[in-house]
Parts: C-alpha cells; sequence; structure tokens
C-alpha cells in the first residue's frame, strides 16, 4: 500500500518550547492530510485537516495557534506545536487518503514535554 | 458525520475465526468502510477496504450486507500476534473526514 512517513518518532522537548512533527506522503501525493492525537487506551481524535495551499480545518477545542498546521507541498504537512505544555504530551499520528477512498496512516510521533 | 458502533473488546484463542461487527447505519451513498488494526504506540494499519459485498484479501475477509448498514471484519485462525484495536471507518464522498470510533480490542488467548 501506499506509503506516509513522520518524523520524529520521539521527541521530548521543554514546556515553552515549540517542536515540529512533519507528515510525508513517500509516493503519491496528497492534496490533504489529517492530523490526530491519541492518549494512552483511548482512540485517536481528529484535531485538523491539513489542505495543500490553503488553512488548515481545525475540530472544535482545537486551539489553532496551539497547533499550527502548514501543508506546503503535495507530499509534506507539519504540525507544530506552539509553547509546549506537558499537557500536551501524547501521541501524534498523520494520515493521507490515496487513489480517493482509502486512507493510510503515519507510524506516529510521540511528543513528551518535561 | 456518519458514526460507526463497535463491541469495546472480544476475546479469543490462537486458531480460532474471529468476526468483528461495525454498525454504520447513516453510512452515505459514496462512503467505503475501511477496516484497520492498531498495535500500541503504532499508527493504524490498512486490513482492508470494501463498499459492498464481500472482500476477501490475504489477511481478512469483509462481509458487508445489501443495506451497508453493518459490516462484519473477519479474521481466520487467529494467532497472538493478531491481538490488537481494530477500527472500522467511513471515508469518501459525503463522509470528507475520517472519525474514529471507540475500536474493539481483541486479546487472542494462548
Amino acid at each position: 500500500g501506499a506509503v506516509v512517513s513522520q518524523h520524529p518518532s520521539r521527541v521530548i522537548c521543554k514546556s515553552g518550547t515549540s517542536v515540529k512533527i512533519e507528515c510525508r506522503s513517500l509516493d503519491f501525493q496528497a492534496t490533504t492530510m489529517f492530523w490526530y492525537r491519541q492518549f494512552p487506551k483511548q482512540s485517536l481524535m481528529l484535531m485538523a485537516t491539513s489542505n495543500e495551499g490553503s488553512k488548515a480545518t481545525y475540530e472544535q477545542g482545537v486551539e489553532k495557534d496551539k497547533f499550527l498546521i502548514n501543508h506546503a507541498s503535495l507530499t509534506l504537512s507539519t504540525l507544530t506545536v506552539t509553547s509546549a505544555h506537558p499537557e500536551d504530551s501524547s501521541f501524534y499520528i498523520c494520515s493521507a487518503p490515496h487513489s480517493g477512498n482509502t486512507i493510510y496512516f503515519g507510524e506516529g510521533s510521540w511528543l513528551t514535554v518535561v | 458525520l456518519a458514526k460507526t458502533t463497535q463491541p469495546i473488546s472480544m476475546d479469543s484463542y490462537e486458531g480460532q475465526e474471529v468476526n468483528i461487527t461495525c454498525s454504520h447505519n447513516n453510512i452515505a451513498t459514496n462512503d467505503y468502510i475501511t477496516w484497520y488494526q492498531q498495535f500500541p504506540s503504532q499508527g493504524p494499519r490498512f486490513i482492508i477496504q470494501g463498499y459492498k459485498t464481500k472482500v476477501t484479501n490475504e489477511v481478512a475477509s469483509l462481509f458487508i450486507p445489501a443495506d451497508r448498514k453493518s459490516s462484519t471484519l473477519s479474521l481466520p485462525r487467529v494467532s497472538l500476534s493478531d491481538t490488537a484495536v481494530y477500527y472500522c471507518l467511513l471515508f469518501g464522498g459525503a463522509t470528507n473526514k475520517l472519525i474514529f470510533g471507540t475500536g474493539t480490542l481483541l486479546a487472542v488467548q494462548p
């Protein structure tokens, strides 16, 4: 199947700093990508839909100024967690649709804010 | 948004066939049904996808009745390594977001 890759897989940052997570579609172009966060033993929660060349669409309750999403090319979307706090520690996952109706997911990125 | 409902958990033993059913009463005409498997600390992995009737691949079968208001993932002869959370999702057409339900935690015992 199609490949979606995230980087970094794990990152630790200090409170108050910003951290960027990249999501790449390796063998296909993605005009849309989805960003999720997942807490232990819970389901994935959709944060935002990233659209190439336009603003991201955020889900209700997600702070757009805190979780900055940039989809500058057809193969790359980035999520930047700004002014990170310990409560932002979570597992972040991106995904992208391929061939219209099939969604492929990245490996996920663990963020720990200390 | 279309929603999906699955059992929270299921137990099975190695070598058995496991069937996980998902309800999606409000499925839209152009929605496809896709099942994913997720292990801890990993992204969901594509298992199988279908629109109607039956689909089979090397790892699973997917049964979809004519009204498409439910779907059943069938895993033949499960092993311990099949212990994971399984999600059914709808995407396409009117469903332009991929919304996760609770998923089903399948625990396979020796």
